[in-house]
């Protein structure tokens, strides 16, 4: 069973700041990462997904990899109040024939004015 | 563009009361499907997945089931709901292209109440 682990939260940071969400997992098998946000009461939805080892950047969030270490972040730039939500993390098996996504329980993120 | 569609939104059952959930995708084609649940404070948990009609397996044994009877239509069922059942229940699909690379993408959810 692989876990993923995330700080549970919640992590509160002010307007403008930067916030750093980090997630491990348990095995080196693992090929792909996903972070979702999902805002109270709503479903999942995609921001970033990572498959190889550094960083990739889409606006204000950057997905860092690092498959030797077992650790994935993301960092949001500029946070604003929007920005408040539970934060999933989620990997992937190599060579998986389903695409079955192992997610953490998230991070609470609050970004207050 | 794909999008993926769940009814009913919100739903408050009695105990021992059937269930019908259905979950369908539009713009893509034999695409996996999967079922969670997400209880109260909890992580998501993979209930159920496909990979084309009439192929379901289940990850977790308990009182729900689920069916496929058409390409983009995915079912969640179950014959007597226990309150242990409530939760938000989330749909979603994801296309292979590349082994171990596949985007999951979830439906708006349906939140279920046994009470």
């Amino acid at each position: 069973q692989k876990e993923v682990e995330q700080n549970s939260g919640p992590l509160s940071v002010p307007e403008g700041a930067i916030a750093s969400l980090n997630c491990t997992y348990s095995d080196r098998v693992s090929q792909s990462f996903f972070w979702y946000r999902q805002y109270s009461g709503k479903s999942p939805e995609l921001i970033m997904s990572i498959y190889s080892n550094g960083d990739k950047e889409d606006g204000r969030f950057t997905a860092q990899l690092n498959k030797a270490s077992q650790y994935v972040s993301l960092l949001i730039r500029d946070s604003q109040p929007s920005d408040s939500a539970t934060y999933l993390c989620a990997v992937i098996d190599r060579g998986s024939t389903l695409g079955r996504l192992y997610f953490g329980r998230g991070t609470q993120l609050t970004v207050w004015p | 563009s794909q999008t993926i569609h769940q009814w009913p939104a919100t739903l408050v059952q009695p105990v021992g009361s059937p269930l019908s959930l259905e979950c369908t995708v539009e713009g893509t084609s034999n695409p996996n499907l999967y079922w969670y649940r997400q209880a109260a404070g909890r992580g998501l948990q993979l209930l159920f997945y496909s990979i084309g009609i009439d192929q379901i397996s289940s990850e977790v044994p308990q009182n729900l089931s689920a069916s496929r009877p058409q390409d983009r239509q995915f079912i969640l069922s179950s014959k007597k709901l226990l309150l242990s059942d409530s939760g938000f229940y989330l749909c979603a699909w994801s296309v292979q292209i590349i082994k171990g690379t596949d985007t999951q993408y979830f439906g708006p959810g349906t939140r279920l109440t046994v009470l």
